[in-house]
């Protein structure tokens, strides 16, 4: 089977640091996206992991360990454009399908 | 460079009424998706096409919905008839290694 979890809803301060996490569980893996998508709008890529370790991309960063099923997107100096939902999303190595997590809506507050 | 385009952005219907999208991938991109997103939720695949062929479409209700890709570049998704449950974003993607979302078809059926 397949299952993905990541928080609902998070919220943090501008110029701050946030951490969302993602954990999984598929029948085989071969890669996690990141997707952030605001309101109304298509989501748009953000980042990549296939190996273990952290990938960093300006402002974001993310990590994965595939052992554990986990992996993390890390944004620094938030603004308020970041507000949105982000989406961890796994490529099934079988079928070479993504599977999405429901996302998880960051409100950023000045 | 031009992303993946989707006609029309919104669409509102009376249930039992048939309805189609479109979808323009980018330009190369020879997998192209449809996937159905629900409010609050990840979008879920509906359907994915190696060039012209269907390669899966395990997740696509077959009584009602209907796609093609003719040619191996545009698509088109229809529903007949629609129920009131398909209120949904439907979200056209294209690929060459990761996924670029077109601005989806938000369909509201009354």
């Amino acid at each position: 089977g397949q299952n993905i979890d990541q928080p609902t809803e998070m919220t943090a301060t501008e110029g701050a640091i946030v951490q969302i996490n993602c954990t999984y569980q598929t029948s085989g893996f071969n890669g996690l996206f990141w997707y952030q998508q605001h309101a109304g709008e298509a989501p748009t890529f953000l980042s990549y992991n296939v190996l273990d370790g952290l990938e960093e991309k300006g402002r974001f960063s993310s990590f994965l360990s595939r052992s554990k099923g986990y992996s993390y997107l890390l944004l620094k100096e938030l603004q308020m454009k970041d507000s949105a939902s982000y989406l961890c999303a796994v490529r099934d190595e079988n079928t070479d399908k993504l599977i999405f997590g429901t996302g998880t809506r960051l409100q950023v507050f000045p | 460079e031009a992303g993946v385009v989707q006609s029309p952005r919104y669409k509102i219907i009376e249930k039992k009424q048939p309805v189609a999208f479109w979808c323009n991938p980018i330009s190369g991109h020879n997998t192209l998706y449809w996937y159905r997103q629900n409010l609050g939720q990840g979008p879920e695949l509906l359907i994915r096409y190696e060039n012209e062929e269907a390669v899966d479409d395990s997740q696509l209700p077959k009584d009602r919905f209907s796609a093609e890709r003719l040619k191996g570049v545009d698509s088109t998704l229809k529903i007949q008839p629609a129920e009131l449950g398909d209120s949904a974003v439907y979200l056209c993607a294209s690929s060459y290694n990761e996924q670029f979302f077109g601005p989806g078809t938000r369909l509201t059926v009354l």
